[in-house]
Parts: C-alpha cells; structure tokens; sequence
C-alpha cells in the first residue's frame, strides 16, 4: 500500500510563474516531511523538510505547506526557472523510525520558456 | 569533497551469479541506506543501518544482504540475483537520520538482470 502519493506523474510551468507539486499521505504517524530533487543519471537532492508541528517551511523560492487535517502538503517554486526542470519525490518519516523515510512515486516538472 | 560513493555505476549480469555493489560515504554519517527505484513507485527502502554492526529491514529486503563493518561502507550484496531485481539503486547516508539535512545520495547504481 502506498503511503505517500504524488497523483501528477508529470506537470508543466512556463518558465517565471509559480510550480505548485502535491503530495498525500495516508499515515497520520507521520513525523516529517521532506522534499527531494533529482536530475537525470544523479542522486536525489535533499531541497527542503518540514516538521508534522508546523504547517510553513520556506526557504528562498521553495516553500513547503503541511495540512495535517488533510494528510496533504505542497512544494511551492516561485518564481519557476529553467533549472527547476527535474523528477521530484515527497518523502516521510514516522512511528517506525525515523530511518524508515517513505517516497511518493516522484512528479517530473517541466519548466518552459 | 563530501560525497557517497557508489560502485559500479552500470552492471549487466545473469541470473543466479552473486554480486555485490559497494557504498561508500566520507562525511562520518552514521546513518546509511539502500534504495531502489523503479517506474511508478518511486524509491523503496532495502536496508538501512543505524551504525556500525546495527542493520535493520526496510520495506523490500527479500533477495537482498548487507553489511556494515566500518562507519563509512555500506554494501548490498545479492546472493542470487533475478530478473526482478533489475532496478536503479541508490545508496544514501545521513548525519541526523535524515530529519533536519535529509540524506545524501549516491549517483546511483542501474543494475540488469537477464
């Protein structure tokens, strides 16, 4: 069963406007969140986290919203730019331990010109 | 410069023929992991370990083993590879179990089955 969910596969943004990546969970235990970045023939990259007890995390053109009600969080790029163009995963950490990090599928944004 | 190593980058091999992929980090991390990658469902856990001697199942550990003699190497050692095993592996280490820095990945190891 898959406890972490990105239900857009892929998603297109011109290049300047806002990227908007969703993610769902379905195990309330929860403790973190996190959001990686990978290009082609790489590594993910670590981008961001945020923590199950707030519902913002921002750090420069990338901000992080949790809604806990709604098992539900976002990663916000503003503004979009070509180097943004990569697969990125929401991952999780919860109850059984925090080396247990869970990945969603991963969504491919695609920045344009 | 900080950095988790993996080795090979590319494997082609045949059913039945043990192999190992090695793993190596240089930050001091305490925390290492085996990931594997596959169309539509992301990255799944094999293995990861806590420290030196401390290894524990992540959600898809059949076929697979791993070690950890020294802080910084971390290998996957696959007894009797099969077909479905064919997969992208990625090894990650991290200095605060991943919480507040996240992991660092490896660059990945593509592995074919046949």
């Amino acid at each position: 069963d898959q406890q972490v969910k990105q239900n857009s596969p892929s998603l297109s943004v011109q290049e300047g406007r806002i990227s908007i990546l969703n993610c769902d969970y379905t195990n309330s235990m929860f403790d973190y969140f996190l959001w990686y970045k990978k290009y082609p023939a790489e590594g993910p990259t670590f981008l961001i986290s945020i923590s199950s007890i707030k519902d913002k995390n921002e750090d420069g053109r990338f901000t992080v919203f949790l809604n806990k009600s709604a098992k539900h969080l976002s990663l916000h790029i503003v503004p979009s730019q070509p180097g943004d163009s990569a697969v990125y995963f929401c991952a999780a950490i919860g109850f059984q331990g925090a080396q247990k990090l869970v990945f969603g599928q991963g969504t491919r944004l695609t920045i344009n010109p | 410069e900080a950095q988790v190593t993996q080795n090979p980058r590319y494997l082609i091999t045949v059913t039945g023929k043990k192999l190992t992929v090695t793993c190596s980090q240089n930050m001091n991390h305490e925390y290492m992991s085996w990931y594997r990658q596959d169309p539509g469902l992301g990255l799944r856990q094999i293995y990861y370990s806590m420290n030196v001697e401390v290894t524990d199942k992540g959600d898809v550990p059949e076929g697979y083993k791993v070690s950890r003699k020294e802080k910084r190497n971390f290998p996957l050692i696959l007894e009797s590879p099969s077909p479905n095993q064919t997969s992208l592996y990625f090894c990650a280490s991290s200095f605060d179990s991943g919480v507040n820095y996240g992991y660092t990945f490896g660059s990945g190891t593509r592995l074919t089955v046949v």
